[in-house]
């Protein structure tokens, strides 16, 4: 199956400040996941992207599918303290990220 | 609308034991999934049903790990015997035709195996 690779494992940010988390896979993906899981919940399903260089926008969220479709990446601007939580990418196989953990300052 | 049930929510057994679990996807949903998730890390796939036919299993250990999905609509994951290593929180998630490739996930059952 797919490996998918996510980095970083931890983030801390002040409160304000910007938070990318990156994931990577060892093979081209025909889509890619995000998810949210906040401390002690389940995932909650955020977006899928399918097309090469897509990119879509949920509200301070912006994520982002690379042109080879190796790739993705999720851009929360001005997090805020309700962002707190492990944002994991998955692939089309149901392969996920260890997921980049998030904590803010407030 | 009623989202992915599982039970129970909490489950603490010795190793050796055998311990099953149950889901109920949400309506409609022909596709099951049951995850493994290991304290700090992401979702590890065990294995995918389409209706009651399995689609994915590569990564269920079927010396003990067992599933079946017989009319297509709720689950059951067993395991038989228990080790110290499936402590974890087993997730069920359904998709329905409709948005393929949402993923709605259920609470999770909390494992521990003493």
């Amino acid at each position: 199956g797919q490996q998918v690779m996510q980095i970083p494992q931890y983030q801390h940010v002040q409160e304000g400040e910007d938070f990318t988390t990156y994931c990577n896979s060892s093979t081209t993906l025909s889509n890619i996941q995000w998810y949210k899981q906040r401390p002690g919940g389940h995932p909650v399903f955020l977006i899928q992207l399918v097309k090469s260089g897509e990119v879509k926008k949920q509200k301070r969220l912006t994520f982002q599918f690379g042109e080879a479709k190796k790739n993705s990446s999720l851009h929360i601007t001005a997090t805020q303290t309700t962002d707190v939580g492990t944002y994991f990418c998955g692939s089309n196989d149901m392969r996920f990220g260890a997921g980049t953990r998030l904590t803010v300052k407030p | 609308e009623a989202g992915v049930a599982q039970s129970p929510r909490y489950k603490i057994i010795e190793k050796r034991q055998s311990v099953a679990f149950w889901c109920n996807p949400i309506s409609g949903h022909a596709t099951l999934y049951w995850y493994q998730q290991i304290l700090g890390q992401g979702p590890k796939l065990l294995i995918q049903f389409q209706n009651n036919g399995v689609v994915d299993d590569s990564q269920l250990p079927k010396d003990r790990f067992s599933a079946e999905r017989l009319k297509g609509v709720d689950s059951t994951l067993k395991i038989q015997p228990a080790k110290l290593e499936d402590s974890a929180v087993y997730l069920c998630a359904s998709t329905g035709l409709a948005d393929i490739g949402t993923q709605y996930f259920g609470p999770g059952t909390r494992l521990l195996v003493l």
